[in-house]
């Protein structure tokens, strides 16, 4: 089955500075990957996602790059502020689900922007 | 749209009661997921249910298990409850598969 690993577990960075979070998966089959962003106490709410005839995707100050061959996406967050600290969640959805369901989660990322 | 609305918030329960937990689907969407999350395992699918199928189901015990209705709300049960149940319990909706998922505020539980 489908195997997410994320990377970092923890990541802290100054305001203004750039965030990278990293996912690798293992289906060649999968075909879409979206991230979440879950404040404590909240929801995770989807921030972005990119399907796989797409290389990369851009909203505003996050970003989004697929490199297939690799079988490996990132997330890129420029000029953080305070309110992107959170956790962030990659996944990635193999076709027909089974008993992993239709997304694959990673382990998760807390990012931490100090003023 | 109204977004993805789960009841009720917070449970305590003891062990060996049984437990229902309701998910109400943004209108349209007929696929509702369930996840467990906690703090060492993160987001894990409990199963998915489509037009009031069961379409994909994880790996967890039998006492987990869900039906959802006509109107695509979807509640799923846990028997014979446990210490290690205590999760936040999360449904999520989406318009196909794959596609996005909308998640609902979640149902903390906690198994005394």
């Amino acid at each position: 089955g489908e195997n997410v690993e994320q990377h970092p577990s923890t990541l802290s960075v100054q305001e203004g500075d750039s965030a990278v979070i990293k996912c690798t998966y293992s289906d060649s089959a999968s075909n879409y990957f979206p991230w979440y962003k879950q404040e404590l106490g909240k929801r995770p709410q989807l921030i972005i996602d990119i399907r796989s005839n797409v290389g990369e995707k851009k909203d505003q100050r996050i970003a989004v790059t697929l490199n297939k061959t690799a079988k490996h996406f990132s997330l890129h967050i420029t000029e953080t502020q305070p309110e992107d600290s959170a956790v962030y969640f990659c996944a990635a959805s193999p076709p027909g689900g089974g008993s992993q369901g239709n997304l694959i989660f990673g382990k998760g990322t807390k990012l931490s922007v100090k003023p | 749209k109204a977004g993805v609305t789960q009841t009720p918030r917070y449970l305590i329960k003891t062990r060996g009661q049984q437990v229902t937990l309701s998910c109400s689907p943004i209108s349209g969407h007929r696929s509702v997921s369930w996840y467990q999350q906690t703090p060492g395992q993160g987001l894990q699918f409990l199963f998915e249910y489509f037009s009031e199928t069961q379409r994909n189901k994880g790996n967890f015990p039998g006492r987990f298990s869900g039906r959802q209705f006509s109107n695509s709300r979807s509640e799923m049960n846990v028997s014979t409850l446990e210490l290690g149940d205590s999760a936040l319990y999360l449904c999520a909706s989406s318009l196909f598969t794959p596609g996005e998922q909308y998640f609902g505020p979640g149902t903390r539980l906690t198994v005394t």
